[in-house]
């Protein structure tokens, strides 16, 4: 199993939807877990952290499960702009190594 | 400089030639990491320094790949002798509480 997993994509939804993806890591003992976003050509940049319960910025919200060992990612009112890649990230446990998944691609359309 | 620098940002490579990349981090950093992206897939960790030291390098593909940071600063990653499956984005990230802040990668492309 990988370290850590997500669904590619894409997915393709109008704007003003609500939109969730899913990602799944191996490693019960990870502690903090990352949202990046990475748009076409561009590096990564992080867009929310996640250390115990959940985190909410705006219309984005970051939840753990740790019994399942999945985080999630919440997009409420999706616009235009929101299209991108969406990068799981989990650090290694007790280390600064970062390992991503292969990112969940967003298209929004009008 | 503001933020990590990386160049070159394009590099057509004939199949067999050598490359080094470089990557200028955010001042300060100690930590630094070299990720390789394939078209599609995410960012797959290479190596890791930090200041001179290479604690990890357990993703270097082949003894092909080498990388060296020596004062702590700017780092290099080498290839040697590039094949076709070497083409990908390079990325270099410096890392401060916990926040990983990327370059604009150097795409290389092995002809």
């Amino acid at each position: 199993r990988k370290e850590v997993e997500q669904d590619p994509g894409p997915f393709n939804v109008p704007e003003g939807a609500t939109v969730a993806f899913n990602c799944t890591y191996s490693n019960s003992a990870s502690q903090s877990f990352f949202w990046y976003r990475q748009d076409c050509r561009k590096e990564p940049k992080l867009l929310m952290s996640v250390y115990s319960s959940g985190n909410e910025d705006g219309r984005f919200t970051a939840q753990l499960n740790r019994a399942s060992q999945y985080i999630s990612l919440l997009i409420r009112d999706s616009k235009l702009s929101d299209s991108a890649t969406y990068l799981c990230v989990v650090p290694l446990y007790n280390t600064d190594k970062l390992i991503f998944g292969t990112g969940t691609r967003l298209q929004v359309f009008p | 400089g503001a933020g990590v620098s990386q160049s070159p940002r394009y590099k057509v490579a004939k199949r067999g030639q050598d490359v080094a990349l470089r990557c200028d981090p955010i001042s300060g950093h100690v930590s630094l990491f070299w990720y390789q992206q394939a078209l599609g897939q995410g960012p797959e960790f290479l190596t890791y320094f930090q200041n001179e030291a290479q604690l990890d390098k357990s993703g270097l593909p082949s003894d092909r790949f080498f990388a060296e940071r020596p004062e702590g600063s700017v780092s290099t990653l080498k290839i040697q002798r590039t094949q076709q499956e070497d083409s990908a984005v390079y990325l270099c990230a410096s890392i401060m509480n916990t926040e990983a802040f990327f370059g604009q990668g150097t795409r290389l492309t092995v002809v």
